[in-house]
């Protein structure tokens, strides 16, 4: 099985609507993040938790919103989903030492289409 | 400037050549770097850390250049399952930076 998984794999929406993006991890990591990445443009981080109580924005967190339900589980939404937040999500996971910067493990990503 | 910057390429090389690109960053801090490899839009995949004395992981060779600011990866005896998107990523704070990524391409 996976150590960390995303749901929906693949999800197409209208402009307007209300969108969930869901991770869950099995590696017993602290630190998650959320990316979207863009052809061109790379992985870019929208927001990083380090544990349940503690999130933090990213680089591009505009429009979208983030929940720590457990330490594995972090979702992500758009609250009113916009044809330029097209992109392939992301969700990372981290070991749980504050003071360095750990390997980042990947989901499988979610395909998103506002349209 | 971006804080990490890579040649998107793409690299296209014949099996069993040799192919070499880098990654320069702008944050001199950087205190960890790494190399992913993407396959067609799936998830990256830690291919292998870098560290400052350099490191090798069978065909693939990864330095780094902390006075000019840019790490590099090789790869000797290119096989077809090489073909991939390769990212470098640079520590800041309790985060990830990452490159958009060069492509390579290994032709039979």
């Amino acid at each position: 099985d996976a150590d960390v998984t995303q749901t929906p794999r693949n999800r197409i929406t209208k402009t307007g609507k209300r969108i969930m993006l869901e991770c869950s991890q099995t590696k017993g990591h602290d630190r998650m993040y959320w990316y979207r990445q863009d052809p061109g443009l790379g992985l870019r981080l929208i927001y990083y938790s380090f544990d349940v109580k503690d999130i933090n924005k990213g680089e591009i967190s505009d429009g979208y919103s983030v929940s720590r339900q457990a330490q594995a589980k972090f979702s992500l939404s758009l609250e009113s989903a916009i044809p330029n937040q097209t992109a392939l999500y992301f969700c990372a996971t981290s070991g749980s030492d504050r003071t360095s910067t750990d390997t980042q493990y990947f989901g499988p990503g979610t395909r998103l289409t506002v349209l | 400037r971006k804080e990490v910057e890579q040649d998107p390429g793409p690299f296209n090389v014949p099996e069993g050549a040799t192919v070499a690109f880098n990654c320069t960053y702008s944050n001199s801090a950087s205190q960890s770097f790494f190399w992913y490899r993407q396959d067609c839009r799936k998830e990256p995949k830690l291919l292998m850390s870098v560290y400052s004395s350099g490191n090798e992981d069978g065909r693939f060779t990864a330095q780094l250049n902390r006075a000019s600011q840019y790490i590099s990866l090789l790869i000797r005896d290119s096989k077809l399952s090489d073909s991939a998107t390769y990212l470098c990523a640079v520590s800041r704070p309790y985060k990830l930076s990452f490159g958009a990524g060069t492509t390579v391409t290994v032709r039979a």
